[in-house]
């Protein structure tokens, strides 16, 4: 079973809307990271929170953690067609690997 | 600064065949990480290296994968005797410092490896 997964495979929205992508997760952790994937690319960094954090913001991005209930969601404003990709949470299950869930594929339609 | 390099960005071998990946992380980067992506299993780690150890192989399929760091600017991963079950993107990820989740990876683009 996953360490951490999104709780959706995939998500359609029109551009200007808003969007949550969810995640949950099965163990203690000091941090949760957002990793974002665009086609023919590597992921990359979205939002790093971590445990004692209960928000975190960068731009149109806002990532929220609850660790009562293992969960964490990001969420993206004014969405642009650029948004579109797959979204990955990402936790470190007290070692220093990183798992990453099972992603999130966001299209974003004109 | 150009980033995590991976090369070759695509290869196609024949079953039994060997296939040699290569990564040159970022400069200065501690710890360099590989993760092989399907459709179906995701994102899964292989393996990684701290100041050129390899620490945790866990993910490795230990008959055929193997992995190396002989130096600070490049990585190998190294499958022998490919099969098409092989046929994934393989993903190399660098960072400044390991920590688990405090630590940003930083991943290349990917080698996209077919097995016939």
């Amino acid at each position: 079973s996953q360490l951490a997964e999104e709780n959706l495979w995939a998500l359609s929205v029109h551009e200007g809307e808003s969007v949550t992508v969810n995640c949950s997760y099965k163990t203690s952790i000091t941090a949760l990271q957002w990793y974002r994937q665009k086609s023919g690319e590597g992921p990359a960094q979205l939002i790093l929170i971590r445990s004692n954090e209960r928000e975190k913001r960068n731009g149109r991005l806002r990532a929220t953690l609850d660790t009562s209930s293992q969960s964490s969601s990001l969420s993206i404003t004014a969405t642009r067609c650029e948004d579109t990709a797959v979204y990955f949470c990402a936790t470190d299950p007290n070692t220093d690997k990183v798992v990453f869930g099972t992603g999130t594929r966001l299209q974003v339609s004109p | 600064n150009a980033g995590v390099i991976q090369t070759p960005r695509h290869k196609v071998t024949g079953k039994g065949q060997e296939a040699t990946l290569w990564c040159e992380p970022i400069s200065g980067h501690s710890a360099v990480f590989w993760y092989r992506q399907t459709i179906v299993q995701g994102l899964e780690f292989l393996t990684y290296f701290r100041n050129q150890a390899p620490i945790d192989d866990s993910g490795m399929p230990k008959e055929r994968f193997s992995a190396q760091m002989p130096n600070q600017s490049h990585s190998t991963l190294k499958i022998q005797s490919t099969q098409p079950q092989d046929s994934a993107v393989y993903l190399c990820a660098s960072s400044p410092r390991t920590g688990g989740g405090y630590a940003e990876q930083f991943f290349g683009p990917g080698t996209r490896l077919t097995v016939l």
